[in-house]
């Protein structure tokens, strides 16, 4: 089956910067990779994906991209405000006849003002 | 609102309690799943239904009893569960079991079991 990875488990960052978060996947097969934001309290929501047929894809201060070679992909997100303060999933879905998404640890994301 | 909706939001329930969890849909999705997530820890699969047949049951303990009467429905019934099973159960819906669109999630329900 599928085995997601992600890094950090929590990271912090001053208004205005950057952030990244990222995760490894374990089979080669995987075609799908969402990425859900959880705020506190509140349901995970999807807020960017990418599909192994493209490398990148942004939506304004949101980026993934994806390195099939490495089995590995990171979100970006840039000029980050409090707002963007929460817990990031990354997730994978294999090509197999078992396709659901199996979800990294999340990523508790922190924007100092 | 996002069209999955969970209830109830909050549960406390004793070890030799009978409950349920119910969720949702109007989205006309034909997938529905029930996940558990614990605190610093991945979101964990629970069951699959496709057009109201499960697919998927991923060794979870028979304490935890799902029911899918129809597409927009799913339920999760819970006995004698243990401390452990404390956690936020979220119902999740897809269009079908190829999630090429991602999941919506229901807001959760909070279990606590004392």
């Amino acid at each position: 089956g599928e085995n997601v990875e992600q890094h950090p488990s929590t990271l912090s960052v001053q208004e205005g910067d950057s952030a990244v978060i990222k995760c490894t996947y374990s089979d080669s097969a995987s075609n799908y990779f969402p990425w859900y934001k959880q705020e506190l309290g509140k349901r995970p929501q999807l807020i960017i994906d990418i599909r192994s047929n493209v490398g990148e894809k942004k939506d304004q201060r949101i980026a993934v991209t994806l390195n099939k070679t490495a089995k590995h992909f990171s979100l970006h997100i840039t000029e980050t405000q409090p707002e963007d303060s929460a817990v990031y999933f990354c997730a994978a879905v294999s090509s197999g006849s078992a396709r659901q998404l199996t979800f990294g640890s999340g990523t508790q994301l922190t924007v100092l003002p | 609102e996002t069209g999955v909706t969970q209830t109830p939001r909050h549960l406390v329930m004793g070890m030799t309690n009978k409950k349920s969890l119910k969720c949702e849909q109007h989205l006309g999705h034909n997938a529905m799943y029930w996940y558990k997530q614990s605190a610093k820890k991945p979101l964990e699969l629970m069951f699959v239904y496709s057009l109201e047949e499960r697919v998927e049951n991923n060794s979870v303990p028979s304490r935890f009893s799902p029911e899918c009467p129809n597409s927009s429905h799913l339920f999760l019934h819970l006995h004698t569960l243990q401390p452990e099973d404390s956690a936020l159960y979220l119902c999740a819906s897809s269009q079908d079991l190829t999630p090429n669109y991602g999941y919506t999630f229901g807001s959760g329900t909070r279990l606590t079991v004392v």
